[in-house]
């Protein structure tokens, strides 16, 4: 069965800083991956998502995420943090299987931006 | 362009009673996802619907079910409920059977007391 830990519960970082937050899966095939971000009371966004191909994946909003298959992380950059993208941020790995897809999610890392 | 659109935004229910959450998927979709989120948890998958049918599960008791209308549109139901069933429950919509749900909705946050 697939996992995905994010081992950071809460991050602060100062606006402008650059920021890194961590993702590693266990799953037994080629993992399709996932960054999902959500603000207080609202649904997930997807930031961005990895299949196949380069391994450096772009998404929306300035972030960035790469896929590193023999440390199994996908861990989500941005060069310079603004302070709306506070919010809590969630790594994912998908399955599909018998014409179905789950996802499964880490617990989610909180971003706090300090102005 | 709608995207996910899910009914009511809150709820507040009772322990015992039962629970009819909606879902109406991005346009053009075909596929609807269900997942609960309980408060600091990242979220979980309850089921996918294609076809009208439920093509996997995930670890939820039969308390737990679903349908899918002819317009795609689908429904959560929750049946006895418990005070651990409290969570933000999450639709997402994708086009395709064993499609990934990119898209998701607001959710509706379910209170038990």
């Amino acid at each position: 069965a697939q996992s995905v830990t994010q081992p950071d519960i809460h991050i602060t970082v100062s606006e402008g800083a650059s920021l890194e937050l961590r993702c590693n899966y266990s799953y037994g095939a080629t993992p399709y991956l996932f960054w999902y971000v959500q603000s207080p009371g609202q649904g997930l966004q997807l930031l961005l998502k990895y299949f196949s191909g380069d391994t450096l994946v772009q998404g929306i909003k300035g972030f960035e995420a790469e896929f590193k298959r023999s440390q199994s992380s996908f861990n989500l950059r941005k060069p310079s943090v603004h302070w709306s993208d506070a919010a809590e941020y969630f790594c994912a790995v998908g399955a599909a299987g018998a014409g179905s897809y789950q996802l499964t999610f880490g617990k989610g890392t909180k971003l706090s931006v300090i102005p | 362009d709608a995207g996910v659109t899910q009914s009511p935004t809150h709820l507040i229910k009772t322990r015992g009673q039962q629970v009819t959450l909606r879902c109406s998927p991005k346009s053009g979709h075909d596929t609807v996802s269900w997942y609960q989120q309980a408060l600091g948890q990242g979220p979980q998958f309850i089921f996918q619907y294609y076809e009208e049918e439920e093509r996997q599960r995930g670890n939820f008791p039969d308390r737990f079910s679903g349908h899918q209308f002819p317009n795609y549109s689908s429904e959560l139901n929750v049946n006895a409920l418990l005070l651990g069933d409290s969570a933000l429950y999450l639709c997402a919509s994708s086009l395709g059977r064993g499609s990934a749900p990119l898209h998701f909705g607001n959710g509706t946050r379910l209170t038990v007391t």
